[in-house]
């Protein structure tokens, strides 16, 4: 089974701080993502990545940033915290091509406080 | 540009009686449509996908899918409802051919299924 981990379940962090947010998969996967969830906003789009050192603003990019190095790691950087970015944070991957499901990781809850 | 809209938030339901949830997208290419559902305190994964062929797609635990272009709908159907099917589900559309769209995944904004006994 593919296997999508992101590195901290549960995250609390402090107004400005940065913040570095993981995702690592285990399948060779081209295209990584990174969603936000809100109640009653669904998952929101933050950035994706076709490939290695490739990527491409989602619909709500402000205040966010990314790294894709390797393979199967991409991070997602918050460069200075704030409040409205209290959310959960999920992390998904897929093989290349846009009809592919994808695996998506438990998710990291981050509190900005 | 590509959105997706779910209508109603929350849909409740008797066990045994029809699951209809409803989803309508929007996409200037021609769509790759995805249902995904979300269990408590699980993570998403996909319930079914409409790609290219017959519009009809079958999924996984009894749901189904109709793609109508003439409607932009692609409502999520099971004739009838069990309990382990409370969960909040949602539509998700790609679009297929290039351009800014191709290979995003749009959802919407989710739609909690309850079931009652």
């Amino acid at each position: 089974d593919v296997k999508v981990t992101q590195s901290s379940r549960y995250l609390v962090k402090r107004t400005g701080e940065k913040v570095f947010l993981e995702c690592v998969q285990d399948m060779d996967h081209e295209n990584m993502f990174w969603y936000r969830q809100d109640p009653g906003l669904g998952l929101r789009l933050i950035y994706f990545s076709y490939d290695v050192k490739m990527k491409e603003k989602g619909d709500i990019p402000e205040g966010y940033s990314v790294s894709r190095e390797k393979k199967e790691r991409f991070s997602l950087i918050l460069e200075s915290a704030s409040t409205n970015q209290t959310s959960m944070y999920l992390c998904a991957s897929r093989v290349q091509g846009a009809r592919g499901k994808l695996f998506f990781g438990s998710g990291t809850q981050l509190s900005v406080l | 540009a590509q959105s997706v809209t779910q209508l109603g938030s929350h849909v409740s339901v008797s066990e045994g009686a029809l699951v209809l949830l409803r989803c309508n997208y929007s996409s200037s290419v021609p769509p790759y449509l995805f249902w995904y559902v979300q269990y408590p305190n699980q993570g998403l994964q996909l319930l079914l996908k409409y790609t290219t062929g017959a519009t009809l797609v079958k999924g996984i635990n009894g749901f189904e899918a109709e793609f109508k272009k003439s409607e932009t709908s692609f409502h999520l159907t099971k004739p009838s409802a069990h309990m382990s099917d409370a969960a909040e589900y949602f539509c998700a559309v790609s679009g297929n051919a290039g351009g800014t769209s191709y290979g995003k995944l749009t959802f919407g904004q989710g739609t909690i299924l309850t079931v009652h006994p």
